[in-house]
């Protein structure tokens, strides 16, 4: 089935350690995002990529770092330079441009503790 | 710069009772809407979606249309159920000009009680 696995469900790190989300898509989208969600905020951008090699910064990027070395794949790095990165992350994935809808991914919780 | 706003609740229901999530949007030009739902501990899952003026979207029971003399894609089903608990989130994509990133309202979380 096409879709998008994000890996693992739930994550824990120790305050200070770079932690990494794996995303990987089957769908043969070239659009591919990150995005944050914090009880009460809603989902907030922090990176996306529409084309491989290629990514920019959304609203929240700062102590985050992403790759785009294949079409499947978009793995988010959280830094020790995030301040506040316990969250629920979601991935998602779409064609570019047009009207369609982003298909997105089961998320990861990350605890820091 | 386009941007979604929709009621934020918490909203608690009966069965049976009827639901409106109101969304109204800014945008330039004519952007697709969409209505997302996120059961607990999910994903969002797309609900349904309207690509152009006085088009409805509905699915599983829940109808929503594109008005663009309001800017506004209200959600509404006739009858909720338990099932229907979740967090409903309104978003709107420009399809112009490349790859628009989808804008979000903040979500409304809803319970329905037997």
């Amino acid at each position: 089935d096409g879709g998008i696995t994000q890996s693992p469900k739930y994550l824990f790190r120790k305050e200070g350690q770079n932690v990494t989300l794996s995303c990987e898509q089957n769908l043969n989208h070239d659009a591919m995002y990150w995005y944050r969600q914090d009880p009460g905020q809603g989902l907030r951008l922090i990176y996306y990529s529409q084309i491989v090699n290629d990514f920019q910064k959304g609203d929240i990027a700062e102590g985050y770092s992403v790759s785009r070395e294949k079409k499947e794949s978009f793995p988010l790095t959280v830094t020790s330079a995030q301040k506040n990165p316990t969250a629920f992350y979601l991935c998602a994935s779409s064609i570019v441009g047009g009207s369609t809808e982003a298909f997105f991914g089961q998320g990861t919780r990350l605890t820091v503790v | 710069g386009n941007s979604v706003t929709q009621m934020e609740g918490p909203v608690t229901l009966s069965e049976e009772a009827f639901l409106t999530i109101n969304c109204t949007y800014t945008a330039t030009g004519y952007p697709s809407l969409f209505w997302y739902v996120q059961y607990p501990g999910e994903g969002l899952q797309l609900l349904l979606k309207a690509t152009k003026a006085d088009d409805k979207g509905s699915n599983k029971g829940f109808e929503a249309t594109y008005r663009k003399e309001t800017t506004s894609f209200h959600l509404e089903k006739g009858s909720v159920q338990v099932s229907d608990s979740a967090v409903y989130f309104c978003a709107l994509r420009r399809g112009q000009g490349g790859s628009e990133k989808l804008v979000f309202g903040k979500g409304m979380k809803l319970t329905v009680n037997p």
